[in-house]
């Protein structure tokens, strides 16, 4: 079964830093992969996706994602983090088919400082 | 294009009560999915629906169900209430094999 682990449960950092949240995950095939964020009170909004081909993703918001396979790794990062970042952010893993349920991480809480 | 619709925001129930919380997926998209969200098990997988079937189903008692109309929109019920059913109640859906879940604002359930 696949799962889904992500070190850090809050990070802060300062506006304007740089930004790296951490996922692994544990999947017998080649996984599909995903990150939300997630605003106080709302649902999960979708930032990127990894399914196949190049391994440095593009999202929304100026985050990317780089899916490593020998260390089953698809960390995130944004090379500056606006105030606005703050917020919980989730990995996931899917099998790709489709006909599965994606299973995500406890999940990152970012607070950003002035 | 309508974003998924979850109805109501916010509830309060008793325990012993039991709940109906309803969801109108994306237009086109006949696969929905449900997950718990509390603060300490995070996002659980209940159910997904496509076509009006049960396709998957996560390990919540049976006093978690849920169904699918022809017309995709999906209801979950959770009959007597326990006080650890208090959580963000999230539907999502997508299309078929495209495993991407797009998510709607949350039914907080409440459970006094």
């Amino acid at each position: 079964a696949q799962s889904v682990t992500q070190p850090d449960i809050h990070i802060t950092v300062s506006e304007g830093a740089s930004l790296e949240l951490r996922c692994n995950y544990s999947y017998g095939a080649t996984p599909y992969l995903f990150w939300y964020v997630q605003s106080p009170g709302q649902g999960l909004q979708l930032l990127l996706k990894y399914f196949s081909g190049d391994t440095l993703v593009q999202g929304i918001k100026g985050f990317e994602a780089e899916f490593k396979r020998s260390q089953s790794s698809f960390n995130l990062r944004k090379p500056s983090v606006h105030w606005s970042d703050a917020a919980e952010y989730f990995c996931a893993v899917g099998a790709g088919s489709g006909n599965t349920p994606l299973v995500f991480g406890k999940g990152t809480r970012l607070s950003v400082i002035a | 294009k309508a974003g998924v619709t979850q109805t109501p925001r916010y509830l309060i129930k008793t325990r012993g009560q039991q709940v109906t919380l309803s969801c109108s997926p994306i237009s086109g998209h006949r696969s929905v999915s449900w997950y718990q969200q509390t603060p300490g098990q995070g996002l659980q997988f209940l159910f997904e629906y496509f076509s009006e079937t049960q396709r998957n189903k996560g390990n919540f008692p049976g006093r978690f169900s849920g169904r699918q109309f022809s017309n995709s929109r999906s209801e979950m019920n959770v009959s007597t209430l326990e006080l650890g059913d208090s959580a963000l109640y999230l539907c999502a859906s997508s299309t078929q094999g495209s495993g991407e879940l797009f998510f709607g604002e949350g039914s907080r359930l409440t459970v006094l």
